[in-house]
């Protein structure tokens, strides 16, 4: 059975680095783009970015400047970077696999969430 | 930035309704528009991509249609288990976005 579980600490402050990992358990680690999504009570559900299995990245440009998501090798995990927190990037991370083929942009697969609260 | 705005924003119906939820997009995106489910304290399903096509394992009360830039998804038949918040979202420009929500309660 494939899984995705998310690891990382949730309580920040302001300035500090969000560091995330999602690890994949099960299936193939080639075969999909890997995502990071998050939702907040203001802002509601947001795209972050993408990576494939090269190391080949997409992000949201409101968020490029700060944000790094990366794999790693031999790929079975992959991460997210988010720099100079605020409290707006106060939300739930998600970590979620994703069918990419023709016209498909499929999200078949979310890690649980980790919840991430940046105060001072 | 691609504008998604659903309405409406929460609707209560009875188990059996038949009910509508729809989406539209600020521009053309073609049919690439999924439509997921958040059931209380989960994470987000999918269920519809494509604009029409079911996930596999999604049961088949649930469907969805386009009309030029409006979006339409449907659920025939509610039940109990349906109690949620469904998303549009779509996925042919960068960045992608999402709707803002449809919470979706039983009488």
């Amino acid at each position: 059975q494939v899984n995705l579980y998310q690891k990382g600490a949730g309580l920040l402050k302001p300035s500090e680095t969000l560091s995330l990992t999602c690890i994949v358990y099960g299936g193939s680690f080639r075969s999909y783009h890997w995502s990071w999504i998050r939702q907040s009570p203001g802002k509601g559900l947001e795209w972050i970015g993408e990576v494939n299995y090269e190391g080949l990245t997409k992000y949201n440009p409101s968020l490029k400047s700060r944000v790094t998501i990366s794999v790693d090798t031999p790929g079975t995990r992959f991460s997210l970077s988010v720099t100079s927190l605020t409290v707006a990037d106060s939300a739930v991370y998600y970590c979620v696999r994703v069918v990419v083929a023709g016209t498909w942009w499929r999200p078949d697969l979310w890690g649980q969430g980790t919840p991430v609260t940046v105060t001072s | 930035d691609i504008q998604m705005t659903q309405s409406p924003s929460s609707l209560s119906a009875s188990v059996g309704d038949r009910i509508t939820i729809t989406c539209q997009a600020s521009q053309d995106i073609g049919n690439k528009l999924n439509w997921l489910q958040q059931q209380p304290g989960k994470a987000p399903k999918l269920l519809i991509y494509d604009e029409s096509s079911l996930e596999p394992g999604v049961p088949s009360r649930f469907s969805a249609g386009r009309s030029g830039t409006d979006f339409t998804f449907t659920i025939d038949s509610l039940q109990p288990e349906d109690t949620a918040t469904y998303y549009c979202q779509q996925h042919d420009t960068l960045p992608l976005t999402f709707g803002g929500g449809t919470r979706v309660e039983i009488q």
